[in-house]
Order: C-alpha cells, then sequence, then structure tokens
C-alpha cells in the first residue's frame, strides 16, 4: 500500500507570501497520476493540478506543481484570501486510490 | 455544466444498510469512469470505490471490501453504493466523482456528498 504523507499539516500565512506544500510518497510513483486537490470548509473538492504539473481548467497561475518519484510540491505563488483552504495530494496506483492527509493553508 | 447529485444518506445502526445514489448531468456519463470518496467529520480524504464506464470492473479500499458495492445505470445517469455491515467507521459525508481521461484520471468533477451516520 502506497502512503502519502503531507508536510506541514498546517501553513500559517499572510496574503501575498507564498506557500510550499510538500507530498512524500512510500514508493516512486508515476507523475501521470499524481494530482492536487484544494476543499475549503463546507465544499467539495475542486481539482487543482494532475499530472503532477498541468493546472486543470480555471485554475490560476499562481499555482504550480513539481515533483518526481517520491517527492511532490504544489507552490502557491502569491496566497490570495480565497486560497486558504486545505490541500490533498492524490495518486491513483493501478486500480486503486491513494489521498494524503491534507495540508491546513490557514491566515497568519 | 457538469454536475453531481448525491442522496441517501441518513442515520443508521451499526450492522445497518444504505444505499447511496450520484446523479450525474451535463456530460455523457456511460464514458466515465466513476468513485465514491469518504470524509469522516473534521478528517481527510478516503478512497471507497472506483467502478468502470460498463460496470464490468469494481474496485474497493480493503475498509470496505465484501461490504459495499459499488454499481452504475448509464441509461439513466446513476451512480450507486450498496452499503451494509455498516460500522461507525463508515460514517462521513460521500463524494462521488468523476475520473476524467483527459485529466489524466483524475477526478475532475466531484458532487457535494450525502453524510452516513452510524451509531448506536
Amino acid at each position: 500500500e502506497i502512503v502519502l504523507t503531507q508536510s506541514p499539516g498546517t501553513l500559517s500565512l499572510s496574503p501575498g507570501e507564498s506557500a510550499t506544500l510538500s507530498c512524500r510518497a512510500t514508493q516512486s510513483l508515476s507523475s501521470s497520476y499524481f494530482s492536487w486537490y484544494q476543499q475549503k470548509p463546507g465544499q467539495a473538492p475542486r481539482l487543482l493540478i494532475y499530472g503532477a504539473s498541468t493546472r486543470a481548467a480555471d485554475i490560476p497561475d499562481r499555482f504550480s506543481g513539481s515533483g518526481s518519484g517520491t517527492e511532490f510540491t504544489l507552490t502557491i505563488g502569491s496566497v490570495h484570501p480565497e486560497d486558504f483552504a486545505v490541500y490533498y495530494c492524490h495518486h491513483q496506483y493501478g486500480p486503486t486510490l491513494s489521498f494524503g492527509a491534507g495540508t491546513r493553508v490557514e491566515i497568519k | 455544466d457538469v454536475h453531481l447529485t448525491e442522496s441517501g444518506g441518513g442515520s443508521v445502526h451499526p450492522g445497518g444498510s444504505l444505499r447511496l445514489s450520484c446523479g450525474a448531468s451535463g456530460f455523457t456519463f456511460g464514458n466515465y469512469w466513476m468513485h465514491w470518496v469518504r470524509q469522516a467529520p473534521g478528517k481527510g480524504l478516503v478512497w471507497i470505490s472506483r467502478l468502470n464506464t460498463d460496470g464490468s470492473k469494481t474496485f474497493y479500499a480493503d475498509s470496505v471490501k465484501g461490504r459495499f458495492t459499488i454499481s452504475r445505470d448509464n441509461a439513466n445517469r446513476k451512480l450507486f453504493l450498496q452499503m451494509n455491515s455498516l460500522t461507525v467507521e463508515d460514517t462521513g459525508l460521500y463524494f462521488c466523482a468523476r475520473e476524467d481521461y483527459n485529466s489524466l484520471d483524475a477526478l475532475d468533477a466531484w458532487g457535494q456528498g450525502t453524510m452516513v451516520a452510524v451509531s448506536a
């Protein structure tokens, strides 16, 4: 079973600062099937990044994804007020899927 | 617009059963693999089950294998999750989600969820 570990658990930032969120896997992953989601309170998750680095439709370019193997990163170039949320990494391995536990980005 | 709407949640005692439904609109439902994902109150996302386009291939998380059954009715654009032998650990908000082959199989559309509460 692949385990995805996200760090930090919580990131406290002021608007305008940049954010770096990490996701580490217990074994090497295919970047093609690695993605990031954003979830705001009371809302469904929203796809941000797929294929490790491709932004989904209508996602602002301040969001970027990178990484390969066991280390993946989501970067928010300049955090906007609407970006305060929980972010999950995700990978599809064969027929099953794994999610990380999430990183909460909160207002400092 | 793509829309997914879950229903069928509710309160049930341990050992009980529920059948969740997910109605789809705004896309050709029968062309997409579909998923169920659970979120316990205040917790993260947990993948539950996956189903191929014609309903012939099913996949489950170990925690629900043998108790839950995923299925679909493409003619009526619906996804289902039959949940039997429910335990308190099954409590949570259940989302249906679409797997998008254009997004390298990421889950690009989600419903708002239906709540399942299992308690004595």
